[in-house]
């Protein structure tokens, strides 16, 4: 089955950390843009960060720089966001997302996990 | 860039028609190549979002040909020609023309 699997969601205090992965299993990954993007509890799609297919280039949403960090391991088919200093308003679904086009930076997202929970409350 | 969704709710009958808007900030049309950076995706809940629209216009793979993307530039359309119970969900916009600033608009909840 083609699939991205997203896992590392659990409740937190303000100021922890987590480790979120994306895993693909039926599909890779190595030569494509991958992303993260989140959804809070009722709300909209806000993207995260982005990845280019060797790591080379990484972007992030303002709210996030500085505290979290995206990262992959083309040997292991998996993307990571390493979530750092996390604050209430981090509390969301995070979805990683696979842009469509191998080895373009067109940022069209055909592949999505099925999301991880991060909930951040004191 | 901002991208705005209008309405932000709408209400159709069963093969009723369903249209609803995106609009940006600034110019989704890339001259190089003419082409717009707008995606739209369906959500339904509990699931990720899918996929059905990229450059605008172009429908994906297995998409029904009920949905329809069209305008260019700054202002977008979604419509759904004949509004089946399956396509009850959040419709959302995106736009990629800027790699390092992805955004998604805030989406239209399409009911019966």
């Amino acid at each position: 089955e083609v699939q991205l699997v997203d896992s590392g969601g659990g409740s937190v205090q303000p100021g922890e950390s987590l480790r979120l992965t994306c895993t693909a299993s039926g599909l890779m990954l190595t030569d494509y843009w991958m992303s993260w993007v989140r959804q809070a509890p009722g709300k909209g799609l806000e993207w995260v960060a982005n990845i280019k297919q060797d790591g080379s280039e990484k972007f992030y949403v303002d709210s996030v720089k500085g505290r979290f960090t995206i990262a992959r391991d083309n040997a292991k088919n998996s993307v990571y966001l390493q979530m750092n200093n996390l604050k209430v308003e981090d509390t969301a679904v995070y979805y990683c997302a696979r842009a469509m086009v191998r080895g373009i930076l067109w940022q069209i997202f055909d592949h999505w996990g099925q999301g991880t929970l991060v909930a951040v409350s004191s | 860039i901002i991208l705005t969704q209008s309405p932000a709710s709408l209400a159709v009958s069963l093969g009723e028609r369903a249209t609803f808007d995106c609009k940006s900030s600034q110019s989704l049309l890339f001259d190089l190549n003419n082409k717009n950076y707008l995606a739209w995706y369906q959500q339904k809940p509990g699931q990720p979002p899918k996929l059905l629209i990229s450059w605008a216009s172009v429908r994906e793979s297995g998409v029904p040909d009920r949905f329809t993307g069209s305008g260019s530039g700054t202002d977008f359309t979604l419509t759904i020609s004949s509004l089946q119970d399956e396509d009850v969900a959040v419709y959302y916009c995106q736009q990629y023309l800027i790699t390092a600033a992805v955004t998604f608009g805030g989406g239209t909840k399409v009911e019966l």
